[in-house]
């Protein structure tokens, strides 16, 4: 059975911290992960890891992922407000369907 | 704007009644899914589609149909909601599945 988890399920923090965000799945026939922000409605896209140890980065955000671990991190430096939402890590299976973890809530406290 | 549109946006249902969730896009991708998302959850799959006229079963698919007739078009059924159903819909629609997920802005549904 395809298994997502992610940890913290909740994390508060100060404007101006740091957060790691972790992930790690069993999935058949992985293929790529995907990182999600939600904040209201629908999740946005974030990053796509399909290779083991390339750092992708967006600004304040951050990415990679272990193939060898089966696990990801997202990190996110200098944090603000707007950051606040709750993150989703989501591989891509053999059968090519998105499995997602619980989501990380992401707090920011100015 | 080209994208994924769900309808409605918003519905109250009554235990034992019928409604159907509609998913329309329009950038041409084959595969098409359904999720919902309940409190402290991430999304769970429910039911998708690797092309028109095609379905299969998620993770959660009990008390829901499915049909895809048209590419463009994937509709959710639930032919007697359950206060159990009450969740948020996603629709979600990509070309290929290996990447480029596109979401809807999701159906809040209650059943009462």
């Amino acid at each position: 059975e395809d298994k997502v988890v992610q940890s913290p399920l909740s994390l508060v923090v100060h404007e101006g911290d740091t957060v790691t965000l972790n992930c790690s799945y069993e999935v058949t026939n992985f293929r790529s992960l995907l990182w999600y922000k939600q904040e209201k409605k629908a999740p946005t896209f974030l990053f796509m890891l399909t290779s083991s140890g390339i750092e992708k980065k967006s600004g304040r955000l951050s990415s990679i992922l272990d193939k060898k671990e089966l696990s990801s991190i997202l990190n996110i430096t200098a944090t603000q407000t707007g950051d606040s939402a709750i993150y989703l890590c989501a591989p891509i299976q053999g059968a090519q369907k998105l499995v997602f973890g619980q989501g990380t809530r992401l707090t920011i406290n100015p | 704007n080209a994208g994924v549109t769900q309808t409605p946006k918003f519905r109250v249902l009554k235990t034992g009644q019928s409604m159907t969730l509609l998913c329309a896009q329009d950038m041409n991708h084959e595969y098409m899914y359904w999720y919902r998302q309940d409190p402290g959850m991430g999304l769970r799959l429910i039911h998708y589609s690797v092309g028109e006229g095609t379905t299969a079963k998620g993770e959660v698919p009990d008390g829901y149909n499915v049909s895809r007739l048209k590419k463009q078009n994937f509709l959710l059924g639930l032919e007697s909601a359950a206060p159990s159903q009450t969740s948020v819909y996603f629709c979600a629609s990509t070309v290929d599945g290996s990447y480029g997920y596109t979401f809807g802005s999701g159906t809040r549904l209650t059943v009462v």
